[in-house]
């Protein structure tokens, strides 16, 4: 089942602050967040892996509602350099091999 | 991470031909994925190609249109046969560090079916 992400896009000054939001209507082993440039290749920002975790990478944080079945990216002090697609991948629980689903990704453009 | 490459990085195919795409790491990795994804939409698995078992297909892909081989760990290829304009497509080779389960995309093939 694909994750649901929100909003699809938003539009920020630098500077500005951004929330973007990964929920899953099943239960979630682990939460993987990318980001994609326009023409490149998917980029790894981090993984959550358990219920109720937080990581932060510069000013890139995210945290994972076990309970809730949802993960948020949290995007501070935004820079240029942060513009682009940003896609949740989940891992649920039971299959045999590990795999992501992900979700229709949020576009973030970051404007001077 | 690891450092991925791709052949080709595009080409424009007939349809009813087939592609061979190759992808390379330059590490030792078990794991690695073939995505595909239309521009500015979502990354679709088309299948997990594990070293050492059979490729694992999700739905709505076949082995016979998309043959799959892992020889070893730092190489894989994916094949789109009998092509059709609706194959058109982004696809990219990932694969995943042993242990920590980092996903790390190779930079795309991007195919054009006429």
């Amino acid at each position: 089942q694909q994750p649901v992400q929100s909003p699809q896009a938003v539009i920020l000054r630098e500077g500005e602050d951004a929330v973007i939001n990964c929920s899953s209507s099943k239960a979630l082993y682990s939460v993987h967040w990318y980001r994609q440039k326009h023409g490149e290749a998917p980029v790894f920002l981090m993984i959550l892996l358990k219920g109720g975790e937080q990581k932060g990478h510069d000013k890139i944080s995210a945290s994972f509602n076990e309970k809730k079945q949802q993960s948020s990216l949290y995007l501070t002090a935004s820079q240029l350099s942060y513009s682009g697609t940003y896609f949740c991948g989940t891992e649920t629980p039971g299959g045999s091999n590990y795999k992501l689903t992900f979700g229709k990704g949020t576009l973030l453009t970051v404007n001077p | 991470s690891a450092v991925i490459s791709q052949k080709p990085s595009r080409d424009i195919c007939q349809r009813g031909t087939s592609l061979t795409i190759q992808c390379q790491v330059d590490s030792q990795v078990t794991m690695m994925f073939w995505y595909r994804q239309q521009p500015g939409q979502s990354l679709t698995l088309i299948a997990t190609a594990n070293q050492g078992s059979e490729a694992t297909y999700e739905s709505g892909f076949v082995i016979d249109k998309f043959p799959i081989s892992r020889p070893n760990l730092t190489f894989s290829t994916l094949t789109v046969s009998n092509m059709s304009p609706e194959d058109s497509s982004i696809y990219l080779c990932s694969v995943a560090r042993d242990g920590t389960y980092e996903q790390y995309f190779g930079p795309g093939t991007r195919l054009t079916v006429t």
